[in-house]
């Protein structure tokens, strides 16, 4: 079962310019997870936001949590051409392990 | 320190045949996950091992699929026979215990084509 929809299913931006991808899900959550996958270095964990926690940063990323509507954010600032990947979320949903959306992909023009 | 090591990295079969996928985890993660992940999607649980019993295989279809993780170290994942809807990208990640916040960290994965 799909418990997080990202949101758009595709981005295209300019170098420079930010990103910013939502995730919405329908069960109440232990936490919420961003990654990033790309050819190059696969899948890999960016931030993790608990339930009870409502703004996280790390870097060039800013990840929101609004558990009254369900839904999370992923805003990547100054966007590079490495950053050009699909991008999950993925939710805990209190059963102890993770269900991934289908993710938004994300090219950032040179 | 070394990542998670997935064996092959490719791999082309036909319908009915077997097949099996080789991981080998951060060393010290008790913890390892087998994922599907079909073209356009996100990945999917099928199997998550504590040292080597059976977390969770909710999502392991078991007429076909298979896995192991002898003395809880490096895992097997075997389809037996596989069907055209197996292709995917079959990932292997490893986390240091089982909670969800525990960080988990992905193999390169093995892309199975059925033809």
């Amino acid at each position: 079962s799909q418990q997080g929809e990202e949101d758009p299913q595709a981005l295209s931006i300019q170098e420079g310019e930010n990103a910013t991808m939502n995730c919405s899900y329908k069960t109440s959550i232990n936490n919420l997870q961003w990654y990033r996958q790309n050819s190059g270095r696969g899948l890999v964990h960016l931030i993790l936001i608990r339930s009870n926690e409502r703004e996280k940063h790390s870097g060039r990323l800013r990840v929101t949590l609004d558990t009254s509507k369900k839904s999370s954010s992923l805003l990547i600032t100054a966007s590079r051409a490495a950053d050009t990947a699909s991008y999950f979320c993925a939710t805990d949903a209190n059963t102890g392990k993770l269900i991934f959306g289908q993710g938004t992909t994300l090219q950032v023009k040179p | 320190e070394a990542g998670v090591a997935q064996s092959p990295r490719y791999k082309i079969i036909e319908k009915r045949q077997s097949v099996a996928f080789w991981c080998n985890p951060i060393s010290g993660h008790a913890t390892l996950y087998w994922y599907q992940q079909i073209l356009g999607q996100g990945p999917k649980l099928l199997i998550q091992f504590q040292n080597n019993g059976v977390v969770d295989d909710s999502q392991l279809p078991k007429d076909r699929f298979s896995a192991e993780r002898l003395k809880g170290v490096d895992s097997t994942l075997k389809i037996q026979p596989a069907k055209l809807e197996d292709s995917a990208v079959y990932l292997c990640a490893s986390s240091a215990g089982t909670a969800s916040y525990n960080e988990q960290f992905f193999g390169p994965g093995t892309r199975l084509t059925v033809l």
